[in-house]
């Protein structure tokens, strides 16, 4: 399968704890996005690497999200001091160049 | 401030008739507006896009219009098939790589 992947796909944690997910995005692709959605909501833009270099945070992205993509290839998505807020399910999505994204099937993330 | 949105949560149709979904917006920047799926437990699929110098653009059963006056696109699936059931979002997006999704409309084709 060469589509976009996620891992993992559901993380139940206690408030307080860290969490990081994984997305392996299309392999040709150069551009990474996540976004975020909660029940009832679309999904909402949290940030954009193009290749390494992380382009664009949205204000949703509070100080307590970091997301990495090293090597231009996977990305990561950390959250630290966990909220319940923070429950909602994570998408990440990959195109090339200005082209339609792809999504991956989404980490659901349930902060207890 | 909704820059999307789609005002029908949900639509029920008959097998084999059409189905029509909509989606308003706000922002007279958007020039690039797509439609997608999504299954439970999945991410959302592409299905169509279209962009803001076309009113009209056509894939097999799935054809999106576009009216830029009155900032309003529409998905109509013909004819419309139970696999068809699922969750539809528009998104729009002005020139960049952002995209803005509506908060969706469940489509349910009945057997």
């Amino acid at each position: 399968d060469t589509g976009v992947s996620q891992n993992p796909r559901h993380k139940i944690t206690k408030r307080g704890q860290n969490v990081t997910f994984r997305c392996d995005p299309i392999s040709e692709h150069n551009r990474l996005y996540w976004y975020r959605q909660t029940l009832g909501q679309g999904p909402e833009f949290l940030t954009y690497f193009q290749n390494e270099a992380q382009l664009e945070k949205s204000r949703l992205l509070s100080d307590r999200f970091s997301a990495e993509r090293p090597k231009g290839s996977f990305s990561t998505l950390e959250i630290q001091r966990t909220e319940q807020g923070d429950s909602a399910m994570y998408l990440c999505a990959s195109s090339v160049s200005s082209g339609e994204q792809y999504f991956g099937p989404g980490t659901r993330l349930t902060v207890t | 401030d909704q820059q999307v949105k789609q005002n029908s949560p949900s639509l029920s149709v008959q097998e084999g008739r059409i189905s029509i979904l909509n989606c308003d917006y706000t922002n007279s920047m958007f020039d690039y507006f797509l439609w997608y799926k999504k299954y439970p437990a999945e991410g959302p699929t592409f299905l169509i896009s279209i962009s803001s110098i076309k009113d009209k653009n056509e894939d097999g059963r799935f054809t999106v219009f576009l009216n830029k006056s009155a900032k309003h696109l529409s998905l109509h699936i013909v004819p419309s098939q139970p696999g068809d059931s699922a969750v539809y979002f528009c998104a729009a997006t002005g020139g960049t790589y952002k995209y803005i999704f509506g908060t969706g409309t469940r489509l349910k084709v009945l057997a």
